[in-house]
């Protein structure tokens, strides 16, 4: 049971615009920054987005954050089959001892 | 480009303490929060702890009593060790690299900017 909830899977046609929503509480996402990682199949985890809505180097600007009291978003504008992949939304949880906290996953088919 | 890599068994026996390595490459492991990450089969990430290049640790509340993260800035590496463990500890584990920066009040922007490959490690007798 992951403290970040997240819906298991979407799914769009290539071209299109996708969301995928993170929440959790005043302890994690409501007090602190939330980064989202892209898993392609098999791979590690990768960086997508940092700081609710930072872009690391090399990442495209068909991706974007945002955040909302206790709950993130994640966006994907311009679909291509390779953004096929699982994204997890992270962020620091500051209940008992700060500590690192993820979602469950979101399943993406770009259909 | 920074490189983290793990190596350690891939297979381990109930009640043993799994033990990792994950040398850094391309920079240096002073500074950043070097952490450690896993993911069971079919799961989820689920964060294990993180240790400071100055040796401080901090440790998932769930795993605390059987974690021990610790550093060697001299071979630029860091371990893991997770002890009395069971078949629910098998997952493929990650390094990663930790930046964390506290923003005032209880905030913190904390995000994890370069992993490893990831290795399996089973627990089976």
């Amino acid at each position: 049971q992951s403290v970040l909830t997240q819906p298991p899977s979407v799914s769009a046609a290539p071209g299109q615009k996708v969301t995928i929503s993170c929440s959790g509480s005043s302890s994690n996402i409501g007090n602190n920054y939330v980064s989202w990682y892209q898993q392609l199949p098999g791979t590690a985890p990768k960086l997508l987005i940092y700081d609710n809505n930072k872009r690391p180097s090399g990442i495209p600007d068909r991706f974007s954050g945002s955040k909302s009291g206790t709950s993130a978003t994640l966006g994907i504008t311009g679909l291509q089959t390779g953004d096929e992949a699982d994204y997890y939304c992270g962020t620091w949880d500051s209940s008992l001892s700060a500590g690192g906290v993820f979602g469950g996953g979101t399943k993406l088919t770009v259909l | 480009q920074v490189q983290l890599q793990e190596s350690g068994p891939g297979l381990v026996k109930p009640s043993e303490t799994l033990s990792l390595t994950c040398t850094v490459s391309g920079g240096s492991i002073s500074s950043y929060y070097w952490s450690w990450i896993r993911q069971p089969p079919g799961k989820g990430l689920e964060w294990i702890g993180y240790i400071y290049y100055s040796g401080s640790t901090n440790y998932n509340p769930s795993l605390k009593s059987r974690v021990t993260i610790s550093v060697d800035t001299s071979k630029n590496q860091f371990s893991l060790k997770l002890s009395s463990v069971t078949a629910a500890d098998t997952a493929v584990y990650y390094c990663a690299r930790g930046k964390i920066a506290y923003c005032g009040g209880d905030c913190y922007s904390g995000y994890f900017d370069y992993w490893g490959q990831g290795t399996l490690v089973t627990v089976s007798s």
